[in-house]
């Protein structure tokens, strides 16, 4: 998984708790990436970081936030978890704009109660 | 919208033939394309890219060929094993932003033996 990891793997939570994901890297890469998969859609990111403290919304942001205070960890934040948020949740990273590749971690499986 | 897609949702081979699995874009500004592959549970792993000043880009029993006339890709790969079985998908990044690639929703390859 390219020097990724995610944390935690799988969670369960209620409607209206905040979750926070973890995405962790140990390949210096600047660009890092949170993705959801659903059944019936291809993946969908949510939010990108360019740099330290430097992100942007995708295109399914509602709901989600998220802040990237050192290169090699990027946070996802659900700021109050609704039934349409279960989902796996995956991180990827990307060296450079010159390097298109994105390399994906194992993801993380949220439910949503 | 623009989007990549699959022709195929489903792909059943014997163990030994070859694989092909399709992919078209719609976004004619794409000019770098990722397949990717993914088991059960796991994370998206990188397969093979091609750019579009190629038509044709050979790995490691994989081969993507790419015709931008029709605008369709494919991968192709030889002496399929078991272990090739997992979802398939393409991703192509628009010819803008490198880092704001579309995911088609994949392709699941099982092979029998």
């Amino acid at each position: 998984d390219a020097g990724i990891t995610q944390s935690p793997r799988h969670k369960v939570t209620e409607t209206g708790t905040p979750v926070t994901l973890r995405c962790h890297q140990t390949e210096n890469h600047r660009y890092m990436y949170w993705y959801r998969q659903d059944p019936g859609h291809g993946l969908r990111l949510i939010h990108y970081s360019y740099g330290v403290k430097d992100t942007d919304k995708g295109e399914v942001s509602d709901g989600y936030s998220v802040s990237r205070s050192k290169t090699e960890d990027f946070l996802l934040t659900l700021e109050s978890a609704t039934s349409s948020q279960t989902s796996v949740y995956f991180c990827a990273i990307s060296e450079s704009l010159d390097t298109d590749t994105q390399y994906f971690g194992p993801g993380t499986r949220l439910t949503v109660l | 919208g623009e989007s990549v897609g699959l022709h195929l949702p489903t792909l059943s081979v014997q163990e030994g033939d070859n694989s092909i699995i399709n992919c078209a874009y719609s976004n004619s500004a794409s000019d770098y394309f990722i397949w990717y592959k993914q088991e059960s549970g796991k994370g998206p792993q990188f397969i093979i890219d091609i750019r579009s000043n190629m038509d044709k880009r050979q790995g490691q029993r994989v081969t993507v060929l790419l015709n931008k006339t029709v605008k369709h890709l494919s991968l192709q790969i030889a002496a399929t094993q078991p272990g090739d079985s997992a979802v398939y998908f393409c991703a192509e990044n628009g010819g803008g932003s490198n880092y704001k690639l579309t995911f088609g929703k994949g392709t699941l390859l099982t092979v029998n033996p």
